[in-house]
């Protein structure tokens, strides 16, 4: 049950965007079009920002965009701002009969 | 609104066991998967467990098969975990979650500490 690679870290300036990558296997993210996105200020429970691998939950800002191509998951956040600096999660379904894989976590500093 | 709030963490003995309450309100409990997922201090996140709306269906990772149990009331609107042999690496906070797939709703987490 290994978790999903992503990038430690990704930094950029206000207004700029950036691109958080998320590395599965064609038993998760290549094989099913249930990933979703997460993001996690410090101390406090994580929120859903994308599921389905490119739609937006009521509410969430559409600065924030997803797609997915073979075994790879992507979230872009455009216009960058420094309430985004936050930990970005994705999460993958593996298919019936087990559980969802998290990602490795990501840390967006906004420079 | 929806809401889920989280009972039950604590300090514990290695060994020792905990059971974690959900309660869950502001949506219609009994047509949604629901999870726990739990977060190690300083590290990222794991699903845990999640349960089928009628509890039919239980899934586990791997590191915690024959010690936790997921399980529900749909009269009560709660979720439950029952955590048995606890060990050190179980210290985390644990979060309610609606869903099996995409955790659409989290509770704020509650904490529990396996130390001797």
């Amino acid at each position: 049950q290994s978790a999903l690679t992503q990038p430690a870290s990704v930094s950029g300036s206000p207004g700029q965007s950036i691109t958080i990558s998320c590395t599965g296997t064609s038993s998760d993210v290549g094989g099913y079009k249930y990933v979703s996105w997460y993001q996690q200020h410090p101390g406090k429970a994580p929120k859903l920002l994308i599921y389905d691998v490119s739609n937006r939950p009521s509410g969430v800002s559409n600065r924030f965009s997803g797609s997915k191509s073979d075994n790879t998951a992507s979230l872009t956040i455009s216009g960058l701002q420094a309430e985004d600096e936050a930990d970005y999660y994705c999460s993958s379904y593996r298919g019936s009969s087990t559980l969802g894989v998290f990602g490795t976590g990501t840390k967006v500093t906004v420079l | 609104e929806v809401q889920l709030v989280e009972s039950g963490g604590g300090l514990v003995q290695p060994g020792g066991s905990l059971r974690l309450s959900c309660a869950a309100s502001g949506y219609t409990f009994t047509n949604d998967w629901m999870s726990w997922v739990r977060q190690a201090p300083g590290k990222g996140l794991e699903w845990v467990a999640n349960i089928k709306p009628d509890g039919s269906e239980k899934y586990y990772v791997d590191s915690v098969k024959g010690r936790f149990t997921i399980s529900r009331d749909n009269a009560e609107n709660s979720l439950y975990l029952q955590m048995n042999s606890l060990r050190a690496d179980d210290t985390a906070v644990y979060y309610c979650v609606r869903g099996g797939t995409t955790a659409s709703y989290w509770g704020q987490g509650t904490l529990v500490t396996v130390s001797s």
